[in-house]
């Protein structure tokens, strides 16, 4: 069984703070890392796919990091807003079996 | 685009009923489509990946017999959970893959199946 462990498990923060969580996973047979957000009563959204080590992606005010070497990713959102509350999840792929493997996710309450 | 169906969306059963769910991708072609039950503050858990035309990969601990994977097209993948038993009450959700393994997972918004 594969240990992809998040951190913080929950997240409290103000309308404009900037935050960040991360993603560990095993740094051997990595393959890719994914990121998707989940808003309550809703399906999880692809935020990033991330294949290779110090990959850097940037959507608006979110972007992940990757360090495939010691085995984690993460994710920063700058300026948090309201609409930014949800779980974000992520999920670490391994090479030959393909077969995503999902933390537990953070979940993140942004106070107006 | 690339939107994932899922229904029904909330069912309540009686034990030893079955209960078929269905997974579709609405405007793509998904090559892979996966299964996920997730319990009360815990991680999706894989149950089984699904490849249209051909037999489902249960993950180690499903049973396969219990949790029927039909993927009849590249659009529906169907799972039936069968004799259902209160135990088997949580929230099940399937995704959609395109074409690569590093494709991004399209998920549908889930299904949470109460047994009584």
């Amino acid at each position: 069984i594969l240990n992809v462990e998040q951190s913080p498990q929950s997240l409290h923060v103000q309308e404009g703070d900037s935050t960040n969580f991360t993603c560990s996973f095993p740094s051997s047979n990595f393959y890719a890392l994914h990121w998707y957000r989940w808003e309550t009563a809703k399906s999880p959204e692809a935020l990033f796919v991330m294949t290779l080590n110090g990959d850097e992606k940037k959507k608006g005010r979110i972007s992940a990091t990757l360090n495939t070497k010691e085995g984690y990713s993460y994710l920063y959102i700058k300026g948090s807003q309201p609409e930014d509350s949800a779980t974000y999840l992520c999920a670490f792929i391994t090479g030959g079996s393909y077969i995503p493997t999902f933390g537990r996710g953070t979940s993140l309450i942004v106070h107006p | 685009g690339a939107v994932v169906s899922q229904h029904p969306s909330r069912v309540i059963c009686k034990s030893g009923t079955s209960v078929k769910i269905e997974c579709r991708s609405l405007d793509f072609q998904a090559t892979t489509m996966f299964w996920y039950r997730q319990f009360p503050k815990q991680s999706l858990m894989l149950m089984a990946t699904s490849n249209e035309g051909s037999k489902a990969t249960y993950e180690q601990g499903v049973e396969k017999d219990k949790f029927l994977i039909n993927h009849a097209s590249l659009t529906l993948s169907t799972l039936t959970v069968t004799s259902a038993h209160p135990e088997d009450s949580s929230f099940y959700i399937c995704s959609a893959q395109v074409l690569t393994s590093t494709d991004t997972q399209y998920f549908g918004p889930g299904t949470r199946l109460t047994v009584l």
